[in-house]
């Protein structure tokens, strides 16, 4: 089992929907997460860190339920520009690099 | 640029040679690491660099792989007799410090092995 899963998707959406994704993480002691998006052939860009108590920025919010080691990103009104692949990422407490979920894909249609 | 610089952008290679990938990140980062994502894979970490500190060699998969950081700044990732197995996207990133800092990536590079 992946340290930290995504469904791959595609996700396909109209432009002006709402769209959630969700990911799980195994290891209890991960400490910071992240949401990073990815487009295609490109470096992995940060999106958003992502807080305990939730938290928003313009059209994405982030929530972090660490009981059942889920965090979830909503994007409203969704744009054209977002199609994309979004990483969910998290690093432990104590190590220093992030481990990466493979990703899920977003194709925002007119 | 004031971003991580990473050359080659895209590398090609015979099965057996060795290939060096070069990183430069972002001036003032003190904290550099190496990560490589093969097609339909997440980004798997290789190796981190964190000052004059030792670095943490545990992603590295095999003794082909090493790297090396001069002067806590310019990275090198060498891989020695490489496989096809290699072939995949390899990218470095910087933080500001190890511990609780955003890491930047480069565009990374595109190596194949034929």
């Amino acid at each position: 089992r992946k340290e930290v899963e995504q469904d791959p998707g595609p996700f396909n959406v109209p432009e002006g929907a709402t769209v959630a994704f969700n990911c799980t993480y195994s290891n209890s002691a991960s400490q910071s997460f992240f949401w990073y998006r990815q487009d295609c052939r490109k470096e992995p860009k940060l999106l958003m860190s992502v807080y305990s108590s939730g938290n928003e920025d313009g059209r994405f919010t982030a929530q972090l339920n660490r009981a059942s080691q889920y965090i979830s990103l909503l994007i409203r009104d969704s744009k054209l520009s977002d199609s994309a692949t979004y990483l969910c990422v998290v690093r432990r407490e104590g190590f220093q690099k992030l481990v990466f979920g493979t990703g899920t894909r977003l194709l925002v249609s007119p | 640029g004031a971003g991580v610089s990473q050359s080659p952008s895209n590398k090609v290679t015979e099965k057996g040679k060795d290939v060096e990938l070069r990183c430069d990140p972002i001036s003032g980062h003190t904290a550099l690491y190496w990560y490589r994502q093969s097609l339909g894979q997440g980004l798997e970490f290789l190796i981190y660099f964190q000052g004059n500190s030792a670095p943490d060699k545990s992603g590295l998969p095999s003794d082909r792989f090493s790297a090396e950081r001069t002067g806590g700044s310019v990275s090198t990732l060498t891989i020695q007799r490489t496989q096809q197995e290699d072939s995949a996207v390899y990218l470095c990133a910087s933080s500001f410090t190890g511990t609780g800092n955003i890491q930047y990536f480069g565009a990374g590079t595109r190596l194949s092995v034929l």
